[in-house]
């Protein structure tokens, strides 16, 4: 069973135009993550939850916002899309901070237009 | 600093070949070492988790990490088709927690039938 899940799969925007994106989690983890990973590279860590604590990282584009209204959901938001932004996009959840594994969902493939 | 390599294959092996899959890493402070397998189109799924120096083995896998040399490995025994994926390895300062996670590129393996 999923326990991480994210909707959609797929996700077709075009140039400019906002975006959403929904992970769940039925773990109850306190700790959610936004991975971006573009074809043949490295996930990359966007920003993370801590509970109702946002951390940044700090290359992170500000065309790149989330929202946690719950410790079940998490949204990604992109504000205008550039043709750049088309990837893969990975949540990920942890129990808490210390010495806890990360499990991700099957992500969200969006395209750009 | 981050920076973790990883040869990025394809790695192509006869059924029930013994595979063998590194990550070097620059960032002596990593004390958590992880290795995902991804199959197309999904996420990450959790293989190995090790904190330090050391092997640990499940089933057909171990996980072996030389924080000396920044060095780590996983081999997988008794190879099958089904394990033909790309490997993930993955590391970070305080298990995954409040930094995230940083990945290699992953490592494409095809196990030959």
């Amino acid at each position: 069973d999923a326990m991480v899940i994210q909707n959609p799969r797929y996700q077709v925007t075009q140039f400019g135009k906002p975006v959403t994106l929904s992970c769940s989690q039925t773990l109850n983890h306190n700790v959610m993550y936004w991975y971006q990973q573009k074809s043949s590279q490295a996930p990359k860590l966007l920003f993370h939850y801590y509970d109702k604590d946002f951390n940044n990282e700090a290359d992170t584009p500000d065309n790149f916002q989330s929202r946690r209204p719950n410790t079940s959901f998490c949204f990604l938001d992109i504000r205008s899309p550039g043709l750049g932004d088309a990837a893969m996009y990975l949540c990920a959840t942890s129990r808490d901070h210390s010495n806890q594994p990360q499990h991700f969902g099957d992500g969200t493939r969006l395209s750009i237009l | 600093q981050k920076e973790v390599e990883q040869d990025p294959g394809p790695l192509s092996v006869p059924e029930g070949a013994i595979v063998s899959l590194n990550c070097t890493y620059s960032n002596s402070a990593f004390q958590y070492f992880m290795w995902y397998r991804q199959y197309s189109r999904k996420g990450p799924e959790l293989l190995m988790y090790t904190y330090s120096s050391g092997n640990k083995e499940d089933g057909r896998f171990t996980a072996q990490v030389d924080k000396s040399s920044k060095y780590i490995s996983l081999f997988i025994r008794d190879s099958q088709p089904s394990d033909s994926a790309t490997y993930l390895c993955a590391m970070s300062f305080s298990g995954g927690g409040a930094d995230g996670l940083t990945f290699g590129k992953g490592t494409h393996l095809i196990i030959q039938p």
